[in-house]
């Protein structure tokens, strides 16, 4: 079976840097997709990884390891905004499996 | 383009009622999918149409689910005899052929409560 792993909550203090880790399991692997949900809102693209190694995008950076199956998001300088609901996904051509979400709670 | 829409964005049903829901993509979108989404988990992928052609299907759809996407626009999710276990939120999300780098533009989802 296809799954992707990651863990359930992640609780931060405002300004620090905060990584989230997904490892996946999964067949006809093509790269990591990484969203945001909001409660309540729809998720949001973050990034993505083809090829293995790190890619930024402002405060977030994401990485990809293909013989680890192994894959990281990194957040930094951490805003209460930034609470909120994390997904690896498996974009695996046109059927991406989501991973169950990594909850992030920034505290003052 | 205001995005990916969704219509309606709440329904309640009684069980055994038929339901019917709306995605409008994003005009320049030839992909399009359905996902649901159950409290405290991931999206779950139901189906997925190039153009007006449904590829995809997952084997955890029901026969009571069927969708459509007539004249490769806008698409439909319809599903017949509700049951209190189809109680989710439906998000359909589009993207461009070739663009896996830009990710799925999701809407904002209809929340279906089966009473």
């Amino acid at each position: 079976g296809q799954s992707l792993e990651q863990p359930s909550e992640v609780t931060a203090v405002e300004g620090a840097i905060v990584q989230i880790n997904c490892t996946y399991q999964t067949s006809g692997f093509y790269g990591l997709s990484w969203y945001q949900q909001h409660d309540g809102g729809a998720p949001t693209f973050l990034s993505y990884n083809a090829l293995d190694g790190l890619e930024e995008t402002g405060r977030f950076s994401s990485f990809l390891s293909r013989s680890d199956s192994y894959g990281y998001l990194l957040l930094q300088e951490l805003q209460m905004k930034d609470s909120a609901s994390y997904f690896c996904v498996d974009t695996g051509g046109f059927k991406t499996i989501f991973g169950a979400g990594t909850r992030l709670f920034v505290k003052a | 383009d205001t995005g990916v829409s969704q219509d309606p964005r709440h329904k309640i049903t009684k069980r055994g009622q038929n339901v019917t829901f709306r995605c409008d993509p994003i005009s320049e979108h030839n992909r399009l999918y359905w996902y649901r989404q159950t409290l405290g988990q991931g999206p779950e992928f139901l189906t997925y149409f190039q153009n007006e052609a449904q590829l995809e299907k997952s084997r955890l759809l029901s026969d009571r689910f069927s969708a459509e996407r007539p004249k490769g626009s806008f698409s439909t999710l319809e599903i017949q005899r509700t049951e209190q276990g189809d109680s989710a939120m439906y998000l359909c999300a589009s993207s461009l052929t070739g663009t896996d780098e830009y990710g799925y533009t999701f809407g904002s989802g209809t929340r279906l409560t089966v009473v």
